[in-house]
Order: structure tokens, then C-alpha cells, then sequence
């Protein structure tokens, strides 16, 4: 069965600060796909990034940056000199190709919090 | 990407009453989602549409409480049938965007709905 576990319930750090937000899965398929999405107060759900299992190469976006591990099943998110406006509640989430394709199971999400 | 809007985007209902939740996006898309995100939690899927068939429901979830219409390719509606409190949630509607494998999932705004 597949599984997202984000242990990390909650996180704090002062602006300007590193962060890493850790997501580790579980699937029996070969083929399937890692997402993070973002969450801020206002509810919404922003898409921030969508990764097959065949491609490992981590990914930069600005301050954000991504890190795939297919040996330890993890795709850790980074953000770098954060800000405040990256306060949010973010979600790692799995779609498996073998079932519905579009059928994405989320991690139980972070809680970021970003002080000036 | 898609652009959706859900109505309303917020209520409180009494308990025992029923909710229509619109959905409304902006081209047609073949697959719509609802999801439930009940308070400090993460989403869970409760049911795929297509349109011309009945919904698929995921387990733990059932038509007779959370019918589902898909009239057509940018249209759905969720109704949440003889609520009680356990059913405060934000519910989202979410659609597949045109780029893939896997198909990008897009989500609409949410509807906050408080059962009193």
C-alpha cells in the first residue's frame, strides 16, 4: 500500500533562516510520481512540483530546491533564506501510475512557521 | 493550468440539513476530484467524476451521503447529505491540468463547511 509519512508536524525558524521539510514514501510500483503542494492561510492548495521515480536529478526553483532519494524512498523540500510569506502548511503526496494515475495520496503535511 | 472556483466558499449548517458544494472550471477536463480536509488534517480523496458516469467512490465513503453530479466537462457539484458536526471540513474540488503522465491536479479555492 502507499504511504506518505511527513513526521515533521510542525517547524519554526526566524526569517531568513534554511529549512529542509522531509517526506518519506512507501509503494510497491517502479513507476510513480512525488509532488509537493503548498498551503497558506487562506486555504488554497498551490502546486509546487511533480517528480517521476525515474528521474532522481534534484531540482532548484528559486529559493526552493528539491532532493530525491530513491535509495531512502524520501523527496526532502528546501527553502533558503526564507521569508515570511513561505508560512504555510505543505503537503508531500504520492501518485502511483499502476491505479489511477491521477489519484494522489497525501502526507499529513507541515506546518511552517516563518518569524521576522 | 485550470482555473476553478468552488461555491460558496464557506457555510454553516445546521445539523440533519444537507449542502450543495459547486464546482466550476474554466475548459473541460475529463477527470474531476472532491477531497476532504477535516480540521488540522490532511486530504483525503472521497470520489472521482467523470462526466456521462457515475462517480467512483473511495472506501469509506458512499453516494448516499456525499452524491455527486459531473453534467458536464466543467461542472460538478458535492452535496454533503443529513450532516452532522464529524462533517466540518474543507472540501475541495480539484481537476487534472493538460500536462502529464501524471496529469497535474489542480485545486479549486475550498468551501469551508461548519455543521452546528
Amino acid at each position: 500500500a502507499q504511504k506518505v509519512t511527513q513526521a515533521q508536524t510542525e517547524i519554526s525558524v526566524v526569517e531568513k533562516e534554511d529549512v529542509t521539510l522531509d517526506c518519506v514514501y512507501e509503494t510497491r510500483d517502479t513507476t510513480y510520481y512525488l509532488f509537493w503542494y503548498k498551503q497558506p492561510p487562506s486555504g488554497e492548495l498551490v502546486f509546487l512540483i511533480r517528480r517521476n521515480s525515474f528521474d532522481e536529478q534534484n531540482e532548484i526553483s528559486g529559493r526552493y530546491s528539491w532532493n530525491f532519494q530513491k535509495s531512502t524512498s524520501s523527496f526532502n523540500f528546501t527553502i533558503t533564506a526564507s521569508q515570511v510569506v513561505d508560512s504555510a502548511v505543505y503537503f508531500c503526496a504520492l501518485s502511483e501510475a499502476g491505479s489511477s494515475a491521477s489519484k494522489i495520496i497525501f502526507g499529513s503535511g507541515t506546518r511552517l512557521s516563518i518569524r521576522p | 493550468s485550470a482555473v476553478i472556483s468552488q461555491k460558496p466558499s464557506r457555510d454553516i449548517c445546521q445539523r440533519g440539513t444537507s449542502l450543495t458544494i459547486q464546482c466550476q472550471v474554466d475548459s473541460q477536463v475529463t477527470m474531476m476530484f472532491w477531497y476532504r480536509q477535516q480540521p488540522g488534517q490532511s486530504l483525503t480523496l472521497i470520489a472521482t467524476a467523470n462526466q456521462g458516469s457515475e462517480a467512483t467512490y473511495e472506501s469509506g465513503f458512499v453516494i448516499d451521503k456525499f452524491p455527486i453530479s459531473r453534467p458536464n466537462l466543467t461542472f460538478s457539484t458535492l452535496t454533503v447529505s443529513n450532516m452532522s458536526p464529524e462533517d466540518s471540513s474543507i472540501y475541495l474540488c480539484s481537476v487534472e491540468g493538460a500536462e502529464g503522465p501524471p496529469l497535474e491536479q489542480y485545486f479549486g479555492p475550498g468551501t469551508r463547511l461548519t455543521v452546528t
